[in-house]
């Protein structure tokens, strides 16, 4: 069966300090990666998603980056944290389509003081 | 106006109640509807599928869609404390893989 792993489940992280947060996918090839960012009592904001190694696409502007080394990796950066980047964030994965929606991991509570 | 409107709630019931929950959409090209269920601090999970018109039940649980007047519906019968969570619609257009989320409904069941 399919897996998706997320880690740290917590951090808290100074303002100006880099940040990486990873996601794995187990059990399937070719996933759709996706991270999404949700602040407290709002809903889901799509932050990249990417459907192969190396292809990233970018749905906000912002001080956040996002790779993908492998097939089943995908990589949230930033070289410098700021306050506004405090929030919940989110990796999910679904099949070539998304027909049957996606699945997400448990997520990533980050607090940049 | 966003693409899906949905009642962020709070909304608050006794325990066994019957809950509707609600999303609105403008799009007519969405095709495929999803509900999904999120406790305090964790991702969210899959709970409905299901594909343009008509009903889907699986257990407590049923989905409606009414693609002529862009409205779906969650419906839970016999409500327990465990249903307490926050419900989000998600909705899905043929082509692609991107997924329209609602705001969320906020839900919370009493003993």
């Amino acid at each position: 069966s399919q897996t998706i792993h997320q880690w740290p489940a917590t951090l808290v992280q100074p303002v100006g300090s880099p940040l990486s947060l990873e996601c794995t996918v187990e059990g399937t090839s070719n996933p759709n990666l996706y991270w999404y960012r949700q602040a407290a009592g709002r809903g889901l904001q799509l932050l990249f998603y990417s459907v192969g190694i190396g292809q990233i696409s970018s749905e906000v502007p912002q001080n956040l980056s996002a790779s993908r080394p492998q097939d089943r990796q995908f990589i949230l950066s930033s070289k410098k944290l700021l306050l506004s980047d405090s929030g919940f964030y989110l990796c999910a994965w679904s099949i070539r389509g998304g027909n049957y929606g996606y699945t997400f991991g448990s997520g990533t509570r980050l607090t940049v003081v | 106006q966003k693409e899906v409107e949905q009642d962020p709630g709070p909304l608050s019931v006794p325990e066994g109640a019957i809950v509707s929950l609600n999303c609105t959409y403008s799009n007519s090209a969405f095709q495929y509807f999803m509900w999904y269920r999120q406790y305090s601090r964790k991702g969210p999970e899959l709970l409905m599928y299901t594909y343009s018109s008509g009903n889907k039940e699986d257990g407590r649980f049923t989905a409606q869609v009414d693609k002529s007047s862009k409205y779906i519906s969650l419906f839970i019968r016999d409500s327990q404390p465990s249903d307490s969570a926050t419900y989000l619609c998600a909705m899905k257009e043929t082509s692609g893989s991107r997924l329209t989320f609602g705001e969320g409904t906020q839900l919370t069941v009493n003993p």
